[in-house]
């Protein structure tokens, strides 16, 4: 089976600019889960989607946001960017059997810079 | 909030040596995972425990977890120079659908 893919893997973009980040889950997971990694905060819970919708969501402002497919790919958007928002962005998949997250595959993440 | 915190923040031994980091959480649990980062790429699932055991092992890899202390430890026995990395300790306080992660121990491993 593929692994975790995320799209694009480098990206530079400036304040004030949106940007779009993409994962694929690996096939028949249905639970996909956005992680932000930084120096200072370690890493940081986004928000979690299982069959289209968001199950849970972190102490992000309402500029991160994200979607689920019905083939359980997601994005994630940030609009308005931000300098601190500068991170590496780590997509993970879970089969989440009965709902319940366990063993999550992180793709290998979207290193951002915002100048 | 950070659920797991390890503890040391940083260890570097030498290949063959054994190394041992700590993690404490605050809530309850349903299980508790370590992660494995090498530097600046995605996490790889090493060993998930669950609240109703108390060690368990895969290879060189040991973890205990003291639901009464609220605290886990890994042991990685006779290290290699790949095992270089950070480690990561991650629970999903109480059930809930996400995983809290610590800030990790940076791990070095001195040929």
């Amino acid at each position: 089976k593929a692994g975790v893919t995320q799209t694009p893997r480098y990206l530079i973009k400036t304040r004030g600019q949106q940007v779009t980040l993409s994962c694929s889950p690996i096939s028949g997971h249905r639970s996909v889960s956005w992680y932000q990694q930084t120096p200072g905060q370690g890493l940081q819970f986004l928000f979690e989607y299982f069959s289209e919708t968001q199950r849970n969501k972190g102490n992000f402002p309402g500029r991160f946001s994200g979607r689920q497919f019905s083939n359980s790919r997601s994005e994630m958007n940030v609009s308005t960017l931000e300098l601190g928002d500068s991170a590496l962005y780590l997509c993970a998949s879970s089969l989440a059997i009965g709902g319940n997250i366990e063993t999550q595959y992180f793709g290998p993440g979207t290193r951002l810079l915002v100048l | 909030s950070q659920q797991g915190e390890e503890d040391p923040q940083a260890l570097s031994i030498q290949e063959g040596e054994n190394a041992t980091m700590n993690c404490s959480y605050k809530t309850s649990i349903n299980n508790l995972q370590w992660y494995r980062q090498n530097s600046g790429r995605g996490l790889v699932h090493l060993i998930l425990i669950r609240s109703n055991e108390r060690e368990k092992h895969s290879g060189r890899l040991r973890v205990t977890l003291d639901t009464s202390k609220k605290s886990s430890s890994l042991l990685i026995t006779a290290s290699r120079a790949a095992d270089t990395a950070s480690y990561f300790c991650a629970t999903d306080q109480g059930g809930s659908e996400k995983l809290v992660f610590g800030k990790g121990t940076k791990l070095t491993v001195n040929p």
